[in-house]
């Protein structure tokens, strides 16, 4: 079946300018979550969503940071006033609800200039 | 909260030699260790997995430890391949969220 999938691929933005990362989990992954990783760094927690449960927000960075799920299946990654040091890929996965194994997208590779 | 230390951060090999990277925890709750695989440009793929109830487990020619004493787990590579070329990421969960290595820079060399 169809995996992980996020747009846009890639992303150049201004510093100052908002954005908005898009991730459509895996059909009946309950579980979403969002990574990110800077060059040559491992993968960094943002935030995790499980069904209808308060979000888990502990690794967001900056009250610039934000994120939605709705309808319990897509999700919105949006970074207001953005900085250089956010540039980054962003990655999201999904897993059944219960089960530990996390199912990675492609990412989104932010540049902010 | 949990941290993950990833040894060593690159490694090169003749094709067909054995690799093994090291990782090691924090947090004794862990109880999921995963491997990931990230070609690059390319997603992290998820190569095998290990539960603390459980101290090795083996797929083909991958093969993964696991020692809670220690809180230690290493990754075995047997019979390289160039195609085994990539960045390979451990890390550890306790309950949803996943800590990460630092990640290994595996190159084979034919």
């Amino acid at each position: 079946g169809a995996g992980v999938s996020q747009s846009p691929s890639n992303k150049v933005t201004e510093k100052g300018k908002d954005v908005e990362l898009r991730c459509d989990p895996i059909s009946g992954h309950t579980a979403l979550y969002w990574y990110r990783q800077s060059l040559g760094q491992g993968l960094e927690f943002l935030i995790y969503f499980q069904g209808n449960s308060a979000p888990d927000k502990s690794g967001l960075p900056s009250d610039r940071f934000s994120a939605e799920r709705t309808g319990g299946s897509v999700s919105t990654l949006t970074i207001q006033r953005t900085q250089q040091e956010d540039s980054a890929v962003y990655l999201c996965a999904s897993s059944l609800e219960g089960v530990h194994e996390q199912y990675f997208g492609p990412g989104t590779r932010l540049t902010v200039t | 909260g949990e941290n993950v230390e990833q040894h060593p951060s690159t490694l090169s090999v003749q094709e067909g030699d054995s690799a093994v990277i090291k990782c090691t925890y924090s947090d004794s709750a862990s109880n999921y260790f995963p491997w990931y695989k990230q070609e690059l440009g390319k997603r992290p793929q998820l190569i095998i997995d290990i539960r603390s109830n459980v101290g090795e487990k083996k797929d083909q020619r991958i093969a993964v430890t696991l020692n809670k004493t220690a809180k230690h787990f290493s990754l075995h590579i047997t019979e390289t391949q160039p195609e085994d070329s990539a960045v390979y990421f451990c890390a550890a969960s306790g309950s949803y969220q996943l800590t990460f290595g630092k990640g290994t820079k595996l190159s084979v060399i034919p």
